[in-house]
């Protein structure tokens, strides 16, 4: 498709729990951004994938996140033993090639709002 | 280290009137992308328009366009003719990976 997919749209979860995020790039679409936003302000960055393999996982925290791109599978962001501060709106995008000196087919997805409670 | 600074938290602006939105960046990299991002209030993130930074001339997309000075390291964002349907966040970005905190405008009819 056209579009970036994410799923779910909304998700709540208890403290403590674990919460999985997905994201199926446009096809054809080699690499993969995830994205956290605090309270519609803050965008950070979290990691990147170039097809299965980490291109960059510079903004991941150490503990409790983790990430894979599997072939022929949505790509997934997951959190172990959420927190309240992780409660945010997680994005993905994804782009045909590294978007360095151009933004050629670089999507955003419509995010997952994540709500820890 | 790369960053993204806009200096405007929030901004106003009559309807049918241009504004513009400031971006400063630090970069040591000689290539790059400066992109600028619309989110309105239902969260969606929409891509505006891109720099290049060794594109010659200013980036033009409908009514946006970029005030793009290099030696400066800004690229600050005008809107020409504003339309209340322009009221959202702004984020000013470069390449993928650092964005700014974001400019909130309102346009007021």
């Amino acid at each position: 498709g056209e579009e970036v997919a994410q799923t779910p749209k909304h998700l709540v979860r208890g403290e403590g729990q674990k919460a999985k995020l997905y994201c199926a790039p446009i096809k054809g679409h080699s690499y993969v951004f995830w994205y956290q936003q605090v309270l519609k302000n803050e965008f950070k960055f979290l990691i990147s994938f170039q097809n299965e393999n980490v291109f960059d996982e510079t903004g991941m925290p150490k503990e409790r996140f983790s990430a894979k791109c599997l072939p022929n599978s949505p790509c997934s962001l997951e959190i172990q033993a959420t927190k309240l501060e992780d409660s945010a709106v997680y994005f993905c995008a994804s782009s045909p090639i590294f978007p360095r000196q151009a933004n050629y087919g670089y999507t955003f997805g419509s995010g997952t709002r994540l709500t820890v409670v | 280290a790369q960053k993204i600074t806009q200096t405007q938290p929030g901004m106003f602006v009559q309807e049918k009137e241009a504004v513009t939105l400031d971006c400063t960046y630090d970069t040591s990299d000689q290539s790059y992308g400066l992109f600028w991002y619309k989110q309105p209030s239902s969260g969606e993130m929409i891509f505006l328009i891109y720099q290049g930074s060794y594109d010659e001339q200013n980036a033009t997309e409908g009514r946006y366009s970029l005030n793009f000075q290099k030696a400066r390291k800004s690229a600050n964002l005008v809107i020409s003719a504003s339309q209340l349907g322009d009221s959202a966040m702004y984020f000013c970005a470069m390449r993928v990976f650092v964005f700014g905190p974001g400019t909130r405008l309102s346009v007021l009819p």
